[in-house]
């Protein structure tokens, strides 16, 4: 089974809307953590957001804010006031093990995101 | 401050030839990651250091690939006998521990002919 699932293909949200990006991981650890990393044309990996499995709190970095459901096993991205620089590939990735032990990150296959003006 | 480089950006190279990719980490970082993307797909784990140790190569696809961090800084991965399957983009990340997030490099660009 896939461990990252982002299924949706294509996303279009106009100019200063809100959009939410899905995200759905499959793990049988109790300590984890879970990122977002946009992926402009450029290529290079930007790091967005991150949240623990133990986080009470919904994490929130600036337009970003990342919907935490761990009984359904969703980490949805949402960007309020979309500008026309998120226009990107987004990627959820999850890293098994709450600390150092195991750190790499396992990503999902991506969704792009285009905003309209 | 300066953020990963990676060098060369593009490589381009025949088939059967030996391939040196380069990571410069953010200064400080104690761990390094390599991960290789595909065409429309998301980065997959190759390698990862803690210091000058390979921590985990879990994700090296087979002994054509080999990855050394002498120093604890800079980062070289190897590819032997290159395919032209392994045409990819290999990324570089750091962290400034294991576990925390990563910072990725731009990627090199490898084209196997």
């Amino acid at each position: 089974a896939q461990k990252i699932t982002q299924t949706q293909p294509g996303m279009f949200v106009q100019e200063k809307e809100a959009v939410t990006l899905d995200c759905t991981y499959d793990t049988s650890d109790q300590s984890y953590g879970l990122f977002w990393y946009k992926q402009p044309s450029s290529g290079e990996m930007i790091f967005l957001i991150y949240q623990g499995s133990y986080d009470e709190q919904n994490a929130t970095e600036g337009r970003y804010s990342l919907n935490f459901q761990k009984a359904r096993k969703s980490a949805n991205l949402v960007i309020s006031a979309s500008q026309l620089g998120d226009s990107a590939m987004y990627f959820c990735a999850m890293r098994e093990a709450y600390t150092g032990a195991n750190s790499k990150l396992t990503f999902g296959k991506g969704i792009t995101l285009s905003v309209r003006p | 401050g300066a953020g990963v480089s990676q060098t060369p950006s593009n490589k381009v190279t025949e088939k059967g030839k030996y391939v040196e990719l380069r990571c410069d980490p953010i200064s400080g970082h104690t761990a390094l990651y390599w991960y290789r993307q595909s065409l429309g797909q998301g980065p997959e784990f190759l390698i990862y250091f803690q210091g000058t140790g390979a921590a985990d190569d879990s994700g090296l696809p087979n002994d054509r690939f080999f990855a050394v961090r002498p120093e604890g800084s800079v980062s070289t991965l190897k590819i032997q006998r290159t395919e032209r399957g392994d045409s990819a983009v290999y990324l570089c990340a750091s962290s400034l521990l294991a576990g925390y997030e990563q910072y990725f490099g731009p990627g090199t660009r490898l084209t196997v002919t």
